[in-house]
């Protein structure tokens, strides 16, 4: 299996709170990518990574934003969380050159806003 | 069109039974085509690539039909283990990410 966890793997919080999951790598991966998956929608991109600092959005990016300081790590931030981002969170890294390439994924992290 | 459309099934077959399942994408201009797996509760994870000529690994066969751009998965002498959530997954437009379908669940029964 790809070296790729996720962190936290549940979380119950608030309306109006931010929040920031974590994806993390080992496997030197130049490719992340952040997806929400719920019933009825299937997996929806929220935003991806192809570089450090280098980030673009996705079909569902809004109240989300992302960071990568480093290869390994990939944080997603929902500044004031909403019942409507209660999901499950997935990452998935891509070692393609192109993105459109295998994408392996982490174990998910099931949010709950409240 | 939606970009990847799937049948959501679900599809209930006995074991041992040979199941089939189509997917229809809107780009003509996709390179790259996937077939994941989900189990329930857990993350998707990569079953099979799709190739233009296509290709067979065990029990399951994928086709591409680029013409009619549609992709195919056939499962034969199908397991209990089999029972999940099949993803058609196709490249999106400007191919630097993947599209992925709802899923068509699938059911094997004893």
């Amino acid at each position: 299996d790809a070296g790729i966890t996720q962190s936290p793997r549940h979380k119950v919080t608030e309306t109006g709170t931010p929040v920031t999951l974590r994806c993390h790598q080992t496997e030197n991966h130049r490719y992340m990518y952040w997806y929400r998956q719920d019933p009825g929608h299937g997996l929806r991109l929220i935003h991806y990574s192809y570089g450090v600092k280098d980030t673009d959005k996705g079909e569902v990016s809004d109240g989300y934003s992302v960071s990568r300081s480093k290869t390994e790590d990939f944080l997603l931030t929902l500044e004031s969380a909403t019942s409507s981002q209660t999901s499950v969170y997935f990452c998935a890294i891509s070692g393609g050159t192109r993105g459109a390439d295998t994408q392996y994924f982490g174990p998910g992290t099931r949010l709950t806003v409240l | 069109r939606k970009e990847v459309e799937q049948d959501p099934g679900p599809f209930n077959v006995p074991e041992g039974a040979t199941v089939a399942f189509n997917c229809t994408y809107s780009n003509s201009a996709s390179q790259s085509f996937f077939w994941y797996r989900q189990d329930c509760r857990k993350e998707p994870k990569l079953l099979m690539s799709v190739y233009s000529s296509g290709n067979e690994d065990g029990r399951f066969t994928a086709q591409l039909n680029r013409a009619s751009q549609y992709i195919s998965l056939l499962i034969r002498d199908s397991k209990l283990s089999d029972s999940a959530t099949y993803l058609c997954v196709v490249n999106s437009q400007a191919g630097t990410a993947l599209i992925f379908g709802k899923g068509t669940t699938l059911s094997v029964s004893s």
